[in-house]
C-alpha cells in the first residue's frame, strides 16, 4: 500500500459527460501528479501540482483541469468526455517538488460509454 | 513523441532464469531513471533507480545498468520467480525540471515455472 487513496476505483459514464476524479496524497507529501494510462498512448503524464499550485503541465487536454486543495488532496475534472478518454488514471505524490520517489495510487478505471 | 523507448513488449523467462528488459532516451537532461513494477489492478510501484552518474546499481535480484555515452539502461532480474510476473516500465526524469516521468512503454513478464 503506497499510501496515496484514489476515488473511485471504477467510473462509467457516457459521452458528453463531466467527472471527478479525487486523490489524496501520502501524508506529509506536497507535489500531487495526474497520469493516464491507456493501450494506445501508454503512461502519461498530465499535470502536477506543488502545494496547492500548478507547476507542470504534459499532455493535458484542454476539456481537462486539475486543482489541489489547503487540504493537499487533488481533483481531475474530466469533462465532455469522449470514448478516447477511457483509460486508468493514477494520482501519484511526492514529498517535495523534485523528490526521486513518486508514489501511485490504485488508480480510477473511467469507462466512457 | 516517445521520450523513452523500451523493449521488448513482452518477455516470457523460466523460473530461475535472467530477464533483461532494455531503454533507451534521446534527452540529455535526464538526470534520473528509475523503474517501475506493476501489478494488475495495481499502481506502478517504485523498484530501482539509477543516477547517470554510476554505470550499474544492484538491489538483490535487481540490476540497472546505465551506458551514459549511448543513452541507453537496462534492468536485469536475476533468478526470476514466478512472482515476477508484472509490467516493467523504464522512466526517466528531469529533476532541474518539471520532475515529471517520462514512461516507457511497459515489458509484460512472464515467469513460467
Amino acid at each position: 500500500d503506497s499510501g496515496v487513496t484514489q476515488t473511485p476505483k471504477h467510473l462509467i459514464t457516457a459521452t458528453g459527460q463531466r467527472v471527478t476524479l479525487r486523490c489524496s496524497p501520502r501524508s506529509g507529501d506536497l507535489s500531487v501528479y495526474w497520469y493516464q494510462q491507456s493501450l494506445d498512448q501508454g503512461l502519461q503524464f498530465l499535470i502536477q501540482y506543488y502545494n496547492g499550485e500548478e507547476r507542470a503541465k504534459g499532455n493535458i487536454l484542454e476539456r481537462f483541469s486539475a486543482q489541489q486543495f489547503p487540504d493537499l488532496h487533488s481533483e481531475l475534472n474530466l469533462s465532455s468526455l469522449e470514448l478516447g478518454d477511457s483509460a486508468l488514471y493514477f494520482c501519484a505524490s511526492s514529498l517535495e517538488l523534485s523528490s526521486d520517489t513518486q508514489y501511485f495510487g490504485p488508480g480510477t478505471r473511467l469507462t466512457v460509454l | 513523441q516517445q521520450q523513452v523507448k523500451q523493449s521488448p513488449q513482452s518477455l516470457i523467462v523460466q523460473k530461475g532464469g535472467i530477464s533483461i528488459i532494455n531503454c533507451a532516451y534521446e534527452n540529455t537532461a535526464f538526470d534520473y531513471f528509475p523503474w517501475y513494477q506493476q501489478f494488475p489492478g495495481k499502481g506502478p510501484a517504485l523498484l530501482i533507480a539509477i543516477r547517470p552518474d554510476v554505470s550499474e546499481k544492484k538491489e538483490g535480484r535487481f540490476t540497472i545498468s546505465f551506458n551514459k555515452s549511448a543513452k541507453q539502461f537496462s534492468l536485469h532480474i536475476m533468478d526470476s520467480q514466478p512472482g515476477d510476473s508484472a509490467t516493467y516500465f523504464c522512466a526517466a526524469v528531469d529533476q532541474t525540471g518539471a520532475n515529471n516521468l517520462f514512461f516507457g512503454t511497459g515489458t509484460r513478464l512472464t515467469v513460467i515455472p
